[in-house]
């Protein structure tokens, strides 16, 4: 098992260019997360998805869509992104039961020039 | 919605010493406490957990407390090792309908050989 992927593992922007990241598990997890991690500020939820079909926002969910088209992918889309979005994004999964725990992806770093 | 506060936010420990990170959270209905270790460049793993109707967990050198009255639980790493070098992470998790998770900021532990 690969346990969840993301694509790509870097990736640098211009201010206003638009980008997806891809997030795949073969878990047949239910659960799906888009995650930042900025230096003293931990891990924000961006957006999530209880299943395939569905998403909803998280903690900072501006500037970002999401769409789980099928139950393994869970995608993160940037429209035009900014500066400010520079960050590493990490992807993660679990099942629905209570209190699993969540896998994460190896990350995405991102920068917006 | 749920806040946790972590702290320290960094630690330096001698080589087997103990090392304690302590978390507090904010809403009473959660009732899965997670830690996450990431090392450097890599992708946050579960390390050990702990759920409401349980006051203690051990996993040879990591033990976990909580103290749902005060709302603050632990993270204790005795005979720590250049290896425990890394930043972990607290999450409460409210398992009512999804599963909503809040980190905390991080801890860097850093162990002295």
């Amino acid at each position: 098992n690969a346990g969840v992927t993301q694509t790509p593992k870097f990736r640098v922007l211009k201010t206003g260019q638009s980008m997806t990241l891809l997030c795949a598990q073969d878990m047949n997890h239910e659960y799906m997360y888009w995650y930042r991690q900025d230096p003293g500020m931990g891990l924000r939820l961006i957006h999530y998805s209880v299943g395939e079909g569905t998403t909803a926002k998280g903690e900072v969910p501006d500037g970002y869509n999401v769409s789980r088209l099928k139950k393994q992918n869970f995608l993160l889309g940037l429209e035009s992104a900014a500066p400010s979005q520079t960050s590493v994004y990490f992807c993660a999964s679990s099942y629905s039961e209570q209190g699993s725990e969540q896998f994460f992806g190896p990350g995405t770093r991102l920068t917006v020039l | 919605g749920e806040n946790v506060e972590q702290h320290p936010s960094t630690l330096s420990v001698q080589e087997g010493d103990s090392a304690v990170i302590k978390c507090t959270y904010s809403d009473s209905a959660s009732n899965y406490f997670p830690w996450y270790k990431q090392e450097l460049g890599k992708r946050p793993q579960l390390i050990i957990d702990i759920r409401s109707n349980v006051g203690e967990k051990k996993d040879q050198r990591i033990a976990v407390t909580l103290n749902k009255t005060a709302k603050h639980f632990s993270l204790h790493i005795t005979e720590t090792q250049p290896e425990d070098s890394a930043v972990y992470f607290c999450a409460a998790t409210n398992s009512g309908g999804y599963q909503k998770v809040t980190f905390g900021i991080g801890t860097k532990l850093q162990v002295i050989p």
